[in-house]
């Protein structure tokens, strides 16, 4: 089955440092990739996708690149402010772009910035 | 836009009793929902695939009779929690597919059973 694993936190860093959060995945064929986050009382927001290999997805300074040899998606941002602190979950889904089936997600990222 | 709204955001329920919890789409038809389960400082666990119009596809391991999904209209589904114990205690998230087949969550319920 399908499977993403995301490096544990909570993540701790200083504003405008480097932001690195790993996730692998596990699965069959071709599948979508996903970041999302989750601000404290709030739904998950979709932060970025890349749906083919070498793809790279991007939005509000954070990254991530599709690397199917590595089968890896890991999240990048160059100076993190304060108010990306928030949980960031790795997410996959093979439904081929239709959104009919559920995503399968990481156990999901804490992210602590300090000023 | 593509708004998914959650109620309530928080219930606190004795064992025993039973607890409805609603999944609405605001501004766009949903055809199909997804109803997750959140441990603490865990992933979220599918817990079932509703679609408009018929039952529910439930995930293995997860008991049909105990959570009850009813899609009645293209903007709300609704998860009853039946016969609640402490173990049903968690955060629940649905999620619905919008026209773009981007998925769209809500922001959770708290369910917490003393």
């Amino acid at each position: 089955g399908n499977s993403v694993t995301q490096m544990e936190g909570p993540v701790t860093l200083s504003e405008e440092a480097f932001l690195t959060i790993n996730c692998t995945y596990t699965a069959t064929g071709y599948p979508s990739l996903f970041w999302y986050v989750q601000y404290p009382g709030e739904g998950l927001q979709l932060l970025l996708k890349a749906t083919k290999a070498d793809d790279k997805g991007s939005n509000k300074g954070f990254e991530a690149t599709y690397r199917k040899e590595t089968t890896s998606f890991h999240l990048e941002k160059g100076s993190v402010q304060v108010s990306d602190s928030a949980v960031y979950f790795c997410a996959l889904s093979d439904d081929g772009g239709t959104g009919r089936r559920a995503l399968t997600f990481g156990s999901g990222t804490r992210l602590q910035v300090q000023p | 836009g593509a708004v998914v709204s959650q109620h309530p955001s928080r219930v606190i329920c004795k064992s025993g009793t039973s607890v409805k919890i609603e999944c609405r789409s605001l501004d766009f038809q949903a055809t199909t929902m997804f109803w997750y389960r959140q441990f603490p400082k865990k992933s979220l666990m599918l817990m079932a695939t509703s679609n408009e119009g018929s039952k529910a596809t439930y995930e293995q391991g997860v008991e049909k009779d105990k959570f009850l999904i009813n899609h009645a209209s293209l903007t709300l589904s609704t998860l009853t929690v039946t016969s609640a114990h402490p173990e049903d205690s968690s955060f629940y998230i649905c999620s619905a597919r919008g026209r773009t087949y981007e998925q769209y969550f809500g922001p959770g319920t708290r369910l917490t059973v003393t």
